[in-house]
């Protein structure tokens, strides 16, 4: 069975533009995650959606992050002026259900690099 | 203090050897306790997880959990080269909080 995808695989942009990474879960997955993982450090989460609903945004490091999953399947992770601090791999992982063990599934993630 | 501390690594040993992961954790509240498995350049996965105080044995892997020590610990017994990764401890009391990682390199 297909397992959780991102795309773009690698997205290069400029100083202060715009972009969307997108997340397509596992088909069935209610609870769907993103982390943000520099080099040498392990995932730092940012949004935790059950649904339709952020149900903890509490990771978000400031307003230019923003995260959507409308009709409860895909997500975009919206991120606007980017930084060159804001260059990292962006994952996202789906799991059954929410809180308590649920295994996470991680997607193969997005490098974003911001020049 | 970070939330979740692991030994910084790299961790060298032969292949056949036992290597042993540590991880301590500050928030005493917490309740699931993971270990992941993340190869260069890829997505992590689990290899295992555990709830209760004590040992959890699955094929060659182990894991250890001491809440009232903040301690969890993963074994890996008959090291093999196709071992060598970084390994991701991670707590969860609401959400899952990651240590930064310790890269094991298992040598032929």
């Amino acid at each position: 069975g297909a397992g959780v995808s991102q795309t773009p695989s690698n997205k290069v942009t400029e100083k202060g533009k715009y972009v969307e990474l997108r997340c397509d879960p596992i088909s069935g997955h209610t609870a769907l995650y993103w982390y943000r993982q520099s080099l040498g450090q392990g995932p730092e989460f940012l949004i935790y959606f059950q649904g339709t609903g952020a149900a903890d945004d509490s990771g978000l490091p400031n307003d230019r992050f923003f995260a959507v999953r409308p009709e409860g399947s895909v997500s975009t992770l919206k991120i606007q002026r980017t930084e060159r601090g804001d260059s990292a791999v962006y994952l996202c992982a789906s799991s059954f259900g929410g809180r308590g063990y649920n295994e996470q599934f991680f997607g193969p993630g997005t490098r974003l690099t911001v020049l | 203090q970070k939330e979740v501390e692991q030994n910084s690594g790299p961790l060298s040993v032969p292949e056949g050897a036992i290597a042993s992961l540590n991880c301590t954790y500050s928030d005493r509240g917490s309740q699931s306790f993971f270990w992941y498995r993340q190869y260069s350049g890829k997505s992590p996965e689990l290899i295992m997880f555990i709830y209760s105080n004590g040992d959890k044995e699955d094929g060659r892997f182990t894991a250890q959990l001491n809440k009232a020590s903040q301690y969890v610990s993963l074994l890996i017994r008959d090291s093999q080269p196709s071992d060598s990764a970084t390994y991701l401890c991670a707590v969860q009391g609401g959400k899952l909080i990651f240590g930064q990682g310790t890269e094991l390199s298992v040598k032929p």
